[in-house]
């Protein structure tokens, strides 16, 4: 069975500040995927990167970075200078590679709310 | 850029009613899925759908549901009779290889 922690349950933060978004996992697959969605007020659900078990480099996209540490089975997420259009919950997922071509079920954290205030 | 598509954005049924959710995938896409999301809460997983039957469902995927892909483009979820606790938002999604999946804007489903 898989476990996704997502412990901190809202962050406000201010305009410009930089904020780091923690996700925690637990599986005994060997090889799987993780992944964080951000949803936004509106609703939907944005892919927002994809990161496989056996690949351990950091990841810098604009402003979003993501930390990935298999020997703390964490894989955090941060934004650097956050701006308002940030605030959304953000969702921390896991799929694990071993169950077959036929489904990679997502289970996801609980989610992150966070505010990013002007 | 292609994307998933849901529709209605919101449903309002009595409780008992069926209700069928439609999802149009993206069109090279292969793998399906339903999840659900109870308000503040989060993204639980209902069902996925490759090759043209369930690949796995999950405890709360029992016999009041069920999923359809009638034609080329359409990905349906039924719920026969619908209860109280069925109100959520049902999100489809859709993959090509099974990795990445892609979500619609989803569906409120509100049962009273």
């Amino acid at each position: 069975a898989q476990k996704v922690t997502q412990a901190q349950t809202e962050i406000s933060v201010v305009e410009k500040e930089d904020v780091t978004l923690d996700c925690v996992y637990e599986t005994r697959d060997t090889t799987y995927y993780l992944f964080w969605y951000k949803q936004p007020p509106s609703g939907e659900l944005v892919f927002l990167i994809r990161r496989n078990s056996f690949d351990e480099q950091n990841e810098i996209s604009g402003r979003y970075s993501w930390n990935f540490q298999k020997s703390t089975s964490s894989f955090n997420f941060t934004i650097t200078a956050s701006q308002v259009v940030d605030s959304a919950v953000y969702f921390c997922a896991l799929t694990p590679l071993n169950s077959g071509g036929s489904n990679y079920k997502l289970t996801f954290g609980k989610g992150t709310l966070l505010t990013v205030n002007p | 850029e292609p994307e998933v598509t849901q529709t209605p954005s919101h449903q309002v049924t009595q409780m008992g009613q069926e209700v069928i959710l439609r999802c149009v995938p993206i069109s090279n896409h292969l793998y399906f899925y339903w999840y659900r999301q109870i308000l503040g809460q989060k993204v639980e997983f209902l069902v996925s759908f490759y090759n043209n039957e369930i690949s796995e469902k999950s405890e709360i995927f029992d016999d009041q549901f069920s999923v359809e892909r009638p034609d080329g483009s359409n990905f349906t979820l039924k719920i026969r009779s619908t209860k109280l606790e069925d109100s959520a938002m049902y999100f489809c999604a859709s993959s090509e290889s099974g990795y990445t999946q892609y979500f619609g804007p989803g569906t409120r489903l509100t049962v009273l």
